[in-house]
């Protein structure tokens, strides 16, 4: 079986600050990780994915997430926060040749001017 | 560029009333998915279809059906609403060959039933 742990259900930060947003999974198999933001009234779109290439994994809008196997982790972090960045974050795992995908209960990321 | 839509942004149902939600993607997608996104719970799949007119339950499938008569098309039932199904409802696509690839999002239905 899989699951996800969100660490925080929400996190806040100064803007120009790093935003670490934390994600552990559990997977009995080699897992699919992945990050989605929603911003308001939206649907899900994806951040960034790892599929056992690298372990860091670079997104869109100067986000990436490093897979530590050790730690069972999937943290997504950026050096500087912008406003545009408030939002929800769903870290979510995958694999194991089946079709479902797990997500966590979500992260909401609030910046502060 | 890709697209996932839903029928209706915003919905009101009576208790009772039969519910038709609709989602169309335009990627040519095996996969098709209905999820409900509730506070602090995140998303809970409702059901899944992996081809036309078949369908697999997720974790929360009690109270809904879903029909899949042609590949771009997923439509999600509620036979009888209830307020308890007064939820965020999100449909999403992804490819069928690999779970490693993502899924595709609408911009989800908000239902209130009262």
């Amino acid at each position: 079986a899989q699951s996800v742990t969100q660490l925080g259900s929400h996190v806040s930060v100064s803007e120009g600050a790093l935003v670490l947003l934390r994600c552990n999974y559990s997977s009995s198999v080699p897992p699919y990780l992945f990050w989605y933001v929603q911003y308001p009234n939206q649907g899900l779109q994806l951040l960034l994915k790892y599929t056992s290439a690298a372990t860091l994994v670079k997104g869109i809008n100067d986000f990436e997430a490093e897979f530590k196997k050790s730690e069972t982790s999937f943290h997504l972090t950026k050096p500087s926060a912008h406003m545009s960045d408030a939002a929800e974050y769903f870290c979510a795992v995958s694999g194991g040749g089946g079709f479902k995908t797990i997500f966590g209960a979500g992260t909401r990321l609030f910046v502060k001017a | 560029d890709v697209k996932v839509t839903q029928s209706s942004r915003y919905l009101v149902k009576r208790t009772g009333e039969k519910v038709f939600l609709e989602c169309v993607q335009d990627m040519d997608h095996e996969n098709m998915f209905w999820y409900r996104q509730d506070p602090g719970l995140g998303l809970r799949l409702i059901y899944f279809s992996y081809d036309v007119k078949m369908k697999e339950k997720g974790d929360i499938p009690e109270g809904y059906s879903v029909s899949r008569e042609k590949k771009e098309r997923f439509s999600l039932i509620l036979e009888s609403a209830s307020t308890n199904q007064t939820s965020m409802y999100l449909c999403a696509s992804s490819f069928l060959t690999a779970s490693s690839y993502e899924q595709y999002f609408g911009p989800g239905t908000r239902l209130t039933v009262t």
